[in-house]
This record gives structure tokens, sequence and C-alpha cells, in this order.
């Protein structure tokens, strides 16, 4: 099994581009989760999907959005990349969302905006 | 909201030391409590997990950590640790009516000298 796939690896992007954090995997988790971890902080949540069509806010979203149009992915868009987006994001599914549950964590991605 | 907090930042040991990493959470109901390793390169996986029974729990690597409900604590132990523990050791803590959503700790960093 490849669990929580994350592309790219790495990415420089100019001030005011867009990207898309590519996710997957295939564990057919319904819960799905991003994340960013700033240098010396912890993890902070982003967006995530109880299930496919179904998304919501978590406690940093400004600056990002997300779709799950299907089990597998959960792409996450940067519009109008700013400084304060350089961090490194984590994609992470669920079993279920009780909170028995842990996390399966992707390799992350590693976004400087310059 | 729940938070976590993580009172060492940076620990450096030598090899066969033992090891002691705190953490407390601020939540006053049932909560599930995980311990993630982040090891250099790598994405971060589980350590070990207390969702109810027993409070010490045993987790992978000679790993354990033990719930102290009256204390809001889920400290993180090993007797003797190894060069290979060099890691970076997140605590988190979710509840069960949260759609699984963690909340982190700031991490703590290991480093064990050979």
């Amino acid at each position: 099994n490849a669990g929580v796939t994350q592309t790219p690896k790495f990415r420089i992007l100019k001030i005011g581009q867009s990207m898309t954090l590519q996710c997957t995997q295939d564990m057919n988790h319904n819960y799905m989760y991003w994340y960013r971890q700033d240098p010396g902080m912890g993890l902070k949540l982003i967006y995530y999907s109880v299930g496919a069509g179904i998304t919501d806010k978590g406690e940093v979203p400004n600056g990002y959005n997300v779709s799950r149009s299907t089990t597998e992915d959960f792409p996450l868009r940067l519009e109008l990349a700013a400084p304060s987006q350089t961090s490194v994001y984590f994609c992470a599914s669920s079993y279920r969302g009780q909170g028995d549950s842990p996390l399966h964590f992707g390799n992350g991605t590693r976004l400087t905006v310059t | 909201a729940q938070s976590v907090s993580q009172h060492n930042h940076h620990v450096i040991l030598s090899e066969a030391a033992s090891l002691e990493l705190g953490c407390n959470y601020s939540y006053g109901g049932t909560v599930n409590l995980f311990w993630y390793v982040q090891y250099p390169g790598q994405h971060l996986q589980l350590l070990l997990k207390y969702f109810s029974g027993d409070p010490l729990v045993k987790g992978i690597k000679g790993f354990e950590a033990e719930f102290i409900k009256s204390k809001f604590s889920f400290n993180l132990r090993k007797p003797s640790v190894q060069w290979s523990d060099t890691a970076e050791y997140f605590c988190a803590v979710n509840i069960n009516t949260n759609a699984g959503k963690s909340t982190f700790g700031d991490g703590t960093t290991l480093t064990v000298k050979p």
C-alpha cells in the first residue's frame, strides 16, 4: 500500500502565483485533513473533509481552498501565494472521525513563496 | 477548544540516557491522546495512543506514555534512548465529537548523541 501520497515534494512560488498541492490515499479513508507546519511550531489544521463532497474550514483556512470530488483525492489550492504561506504542508487521512483513530500522514510538501 | 503544550522544545541526550517528554493538554472532557514521531526526512508516524483503559500505554521501539487525568498530562518515556531515536516528537489530542481533528503541540526535537 502506498498510503498517503503528496506531490510535489518541493515548490518555489513567486508572490501572487497559484498552485495546487495534490494528495491521494489508497486506504479508503473517509476523513482527510490538510495541516501546515511552520518552523518551531506544531501542525495547524487548514481544511478537512469527512467524505466526498464535504469539506470544512480548520484553524487557518485563509488563502486556501479545497475540494473533495472522490474518496481518494483531497487537493489543496493556493490562490495568490503570499510569503506567509511559506511552510511545510502535510496531508493526512483517518479511518474514521472518532477520536481514537490515528492520522496517517503523507511525506509533506515544502513550499517557499518569495 | 482544546490546546496542547509541550514544555521541552529541544532535548539533547547521550545514548542510554532515560527520556521523558512532557505533554499537557487543556480540555475538560474525554480526550484521545497521541504521540507522533517524525524521523529526519520522513513523514509523521504514530508512536502510541491512548483512548481508554490502562493509562500506561506502550508503543513502538520501547516507548511508553502515561495518561494522568488529574494532571491533564500524557508524558512520553523511554528508559534508554538510542541514536536512532533522534527525531521530532509531537503530542496531539482530539475528542470523539470533533471529526477526528487533532490539535498538536509545538513539538520537541530530540537529539541523541552517540
